[in-house]
């Protein structure tokens, strides 16, 4: 069962633009949720979380804003760099239980 | 400091054979996971260890086992390999103040 899905296999966006990657879930019981980037060869580095009692976390360049209403969360990159070019994978777990659900990906690539 | 370090980076097995692939978790986190990722979609949690026990298990079926050593490094057995068991998998470590740090992964092929 695909709880959380990234229907969106790719994206791509010119440099200094703005990147948006959605994520969507299905299990209302989520309430932490996470971005992670992987390049080619490494193992995925974590970006940035929300906890479900917010509806936006920021951190530099990276903002995740979450619509609980709609079980839905979004990563913006402003602005986006080549060296953003990765896939962004979106995951989601319930408080006390360690099994994370990640989306399938996005494939985001920042042309310059 | 040494990440998430993860043996072989890459394997090809024969049908029906088993494999054991090796992770050794970062320094100070004591619990270790690990994901499969197939083609085209996201990691998928088979089981996690804590304290040289698993504490919990995704939806895999018995053939996939794992052990942790008292030194927090951890070990994912595969018997009877499928087809299907060719993916890459990751193994995530953590600490009880939370964060997970993955490998680079081991490429498995099934052949």
């Amino acid at each position: 069962d695909q709880q959380v899905k990234q229907n969106s296999p790719s994206l791509s966006v010119q440099e200094g633009r703005i990147s948006i990657l959605n994520c969507d879930y299905t299990n209302s019981m989520f309430d932490y949720f996470l971005w992670y980037k992987k390049y080619p060869a490494e193992g995925p580095t974590f970006l940035i979380s929300i906890s479900s009692i917010k509806d936006k976390n920021e951190d530099g360049r990276f903002t995740v804003f979450l619509n609980k209403s709609a079980k839905h969360l979004s990563l913006h990159i402003v602005p986006s760099q080549p060296g953003d070019s990765a896939v962004y994978f979106c995951a989601a777990s319930v408080f006390g239980d360690n099994d994370m659900r990640f989306g399938a990906g996005t494939r985001l690539t920042v042309k310059p | 400091d040494a990440g998430v370090t993860q043996s072989p980076t890459h394997l090809i097995k024969t049908r029906g054979q088993q494999v054991t692939l090796r992770c050794s978790p970062k320094s100070g986190h004591d619990t270790v996971s690990w994901y499969q990722q197939a083609l085209g979609q996201g990691p998928q949690f088979i089981f996690q260890y804590y304290e040289e026990e698993e504490r919990q298990r995704g939806n895999f079926p018995d053939r996939f086992s794992g052990h942790q050593f008292p030194n927090y490094s951890s070990e994912l057995n595969v018997n009877a390999l499928l087809l299907g068991d060719s993916a890459l998998y990751l193994c995530a470590s953590s600490s009880p103040r939370g964060g997970y740090t993955f490998g680079s992964g081991t490429r498995l092929t099934v052949v």
